[in-house]
């Protein structure tokens, strides 16, 4: 099976800007869960979905959005870009709500 | 909320000696942990999973035990080598579907 897979890999944005992140889950996995890594507060949970619905979401601005289509596949919104949002943004999925997750290798955003 | 802390954060070893990595979290009402593995600049590598009515897992080199009631959780390397070198991070998930994942330990083997 192929595993989770992140679209695109590197991505350079400046303030103010827009950008969607896409991740691809494990065939047949259902639930699609995003993270942020920092070197300063570490992985912070974004948002989970499940079956096309939020299930869980973190402590984050509004700014942070996403959305799952019907194939699981998932993408990240982050409006109206900081520069604290530079960060490697993580996709993992699972096939069950409760089962291990999977990481993708993530989108390293920078914003300038 | 779930506290979850490692130590020590970097950790570097002769190659074929065995070592312990720790993980204490602060609430006992988790469902799971997962340890991971991160290389530099790279996603997270699953190595094992324990469900929260066990009290360890093994693969490999690799076992990973659980302690609800002091809080604790290590993982075990037996025989280290220096393609063990990487970022150890240990996750739990609560019984409320939240993921916490620890601040990680950086491993490096000396060959």
């Amino acid at each position: 099976k192929a595993g989770v897979t992140q679209t695109p890999r590197y991505l350079i944005k400046t303030r103010g800007q827009q950008v969607t992140l896409s991740c691809s889950p494990i065939s047949g996995h259902r639930s699609v869960s995003w993270y942020q890594q920092t070197p300063g507060q570490g992985l912070q949970f974004l948002f989970e979905y499940f079956s096309e619905t939020q299930r869980n979401k973190g402590n984050f601005p509004g700014r942070f959005s996403g959305r799952q289509f019907s194939n699981s596949r998932s993408e990240m919104n982050v409006s109206t870009l900081e520069l604290g949002d530079s960060a490697l943004y993580l996709c993992a999925s699972r096939p069950q709500k409760y089962n291990e997750q999977f990481f993708g290798p993530g989108t390293r955003l920078t914003v300038l | 909320k779930q506290e979850v802390t490692q130590i020590p954060a970097a950790l570097s070893v002769p190659e074929g000696e065995n070592l312990v990595l720790n993980c204490s979290f602060t609430d006992s009402a988790i469902y799971n942990l997962q340890w991971f593995r991160q290389d530099p600049g790279k996603g997270l590598t699953s190595l094992l999973l324990i469900q929260s009515s066990q009290r360890e897992q093994t693969s490999g080199r690799l076992n990973a035990s659980l302690d609800k009631s002091s809080g604790r959780s290590t993982l075990y390397i037996a025989a280290s080598q220096p393609g063990d070198s990487a970022t150890y991070l240990c996750a739990f998930r609560d019984i409320g579907n939240q993921f916490y994942f620890g601040t990680g330990t950086s491993l490096t083997v000396i060959p």
